[in-house]
């Protein structure tokens, strides 16, 4: 059964505090995409890898770094967080081409 | 700017009742659409997707169409059912590869009602 992973679902951080969001497949994609959903508005890529340490900067890639040192394992740091980036973050991985990507159940953020 | 616009906003429906999303987009060049269904609190899932010019696709009781000259697309639902509650998302990919980006609207969201 093909399967994206996250951890923690749910997590409260103060702001300055360092944040690790991980995110695991079993299908071995290569390419991999973390995302973050604010209300009203549509999914916004902040980076994707598309093997192990061959990253990419997404659309809004400040304030965060990735690591990939595993293909089945993608992670999403927040170097001293901050409020703004209180949401919800989904993980995703695609096998190639047009296919789907396969979505993570994502990880809320809370940044006080 | 929004690339990619979804109306309406959202919408209530009585249960086995039809309804009609709608996407509007104004991404170029345009790939694929794919519509995905996000239940409350869960990641997306895909529908369907379409490819070709006036594509057309069916499955189950959901269907949708995609004009490219118009760059319009519809996702059907037929005689909804309460698990249809979701938001549905509208996803227009720029390239048929990993190098493409997908370009996501904001979402319909939709609550069927018994």
């Amino acid at each position: 059964d093909m399967k994206v992973t996250q951890m923690p679902r749910y997590l409260i951080k103060r702001m300055g505090e360092n944040v690790l969001l991980e995110c695991g497949q079993d299908m071995s994609h290569e390419t991999m995409y973390w995302y973050r959903q604010d209300p009203g508005l549509g999914l916004q890529l902040i980076y994707i890898s598309y093997d192990v340490d061959s990253n990419s900067e997404g659309d809004i890639p400040k304030g965060y770094r990735v690591s990939r040192k595993k293909r089945e394992h993608f992670s999403l740091i927040l170097d001293s967080a901050k409020t703004n980036q209180t949401s919800v973050y989904f993980c995703a991985s695609i096998r190639g081409a047009q296919d789907t990507q396969y979505f993570g159940p994502g990880t809320r953020l809370l940044v006080l | 700017k929004t690339q990619v616009e979804q109306s309406p906003q959202s919408l209530v429906v009585r249960q086995g009742e039809n309804c009609v999303l709608q996407c509007n987009y104004s991404v170029t060049p345009d790939n694929h659409l794919r519509w995905f269904k996000q239940d409350t609190g869960k990641g997306l899932v895909s529908l369907t997707v379409l490819v070709h010019e006036n594509d057309k696709t069916s499955n189950g009781r959901y269907s949708a169409t995609l004009d490219k000259d118009a760059k319009h697309s519809t996702l059907h639902i037929t005689a909804t059912l309460l698990d249809d509650t979701a938001t549905y998302i509208c996803v227009v990919g720029d390239r048929g590869s990993a190098l493409g980006r997908l370009h996501f609207g904001a979402g319909t969201q939709l609550i069927v009602i018994p």
